[in-house]
């Protein structure tokens, strides 16, 4: 079982490019979230998903979207990347079934964003 | 908007126990309290998780008094490799919902 895959693990960008990151679970999990980690600030909550075709809005969302359009896979898109979106991403799952252990997250290993 | 509050940081030496104390004053009938570890360059990856009174596992021990306003995270005789930041979380384990993290407290343990 791979978990929670995310690609890439690392990537620069000029201001204003755009890019897509990914996260891949199989677990079968039904609810995904994409969290961004700066120094000294935590794990901030950008936008999740509670099931195929849903998503919402967290702490941060401004600046990006996101798309679940197979349970499986969770997309974070930045269209016009800012120097500000500089920051170690996040993708976490969690199963919806109370006795699977509901709201327990499985993280990714991260994925490294750098915006010149 | 973050539903807990815990210490910046904490020190210890190997062996000793740590407490790690987190306030959620307005913690929701339906939320569980979940505990994280998280190493650098790493993910957070689960230790815990509780609804009341004491949870224990092979890892940490989680006490949670009646009202649920705070919970204890317990480590015992830590080692330098429980150095980490840990997360405390609190959210509705019978519902998808925004999940938002503290800051975390930040273990150093010394030799």
């Amino acid at each position: 079982n791979a978990g929670v895959t995310q690609t890439p693990k690392f990537r620069v960008l000029k201001t204003g490019q755009s890019m897509t990151l990914l996260c891949a679970q199989d677990m079968n999990h039904e609810y995904m979230y994409w969290y961004r980690q700066d120094p000294g600030m935590g794990l901030r909550l950008i936008h999740y998903s509670v099931g195929e075709g849903t998503t919402a809005k967290g702490e941060v969302p401004d600046g990006y979207n996101v798309s679940r359009l197979k349970k499986q896979n969770f997309l974070l898109g930045l269209e016009s990347a800012a120097p500000s979106q500089t920051s170690v991403y996040f993708c976490a799952s969690s199963s919806a079934h109370r006795l699977a252990g509901a709201n327990v997250l499985t993280f990714g290993a991260g994925s490294r964003l750098t915006v010149l | 908007l973050a539903k807990t509050t815990q210490p910046i940081s904490m020190d210890s030496y190997e062996g000793q126990e740590v407490n790690i104390t987190c306030s959620h004053n307005n913690i929701a009938t339906n939320d569980y309290i979940t505990w994280y570890q998280q190493f650098p360059s790493q993910g957070p990856r689960f230790i815990i998780q509780g609804y009341k009174t004491k949870v224990t596992n092979e890892v940490a021990s989680l006490f949670i008094p009646a009202d649920r306003k705070s919970s204890t995270l317990s480590l015992p005789r830590v080692s330098l490799s429980d150095t980490a930041v840990y997360y405390c979380l609190v959210g509705d384990k019978q519902a998808g919902t925004a999940l938002i993290f503290g800051k975390g407290t930040t273990l150093s343990v010394s030799s």
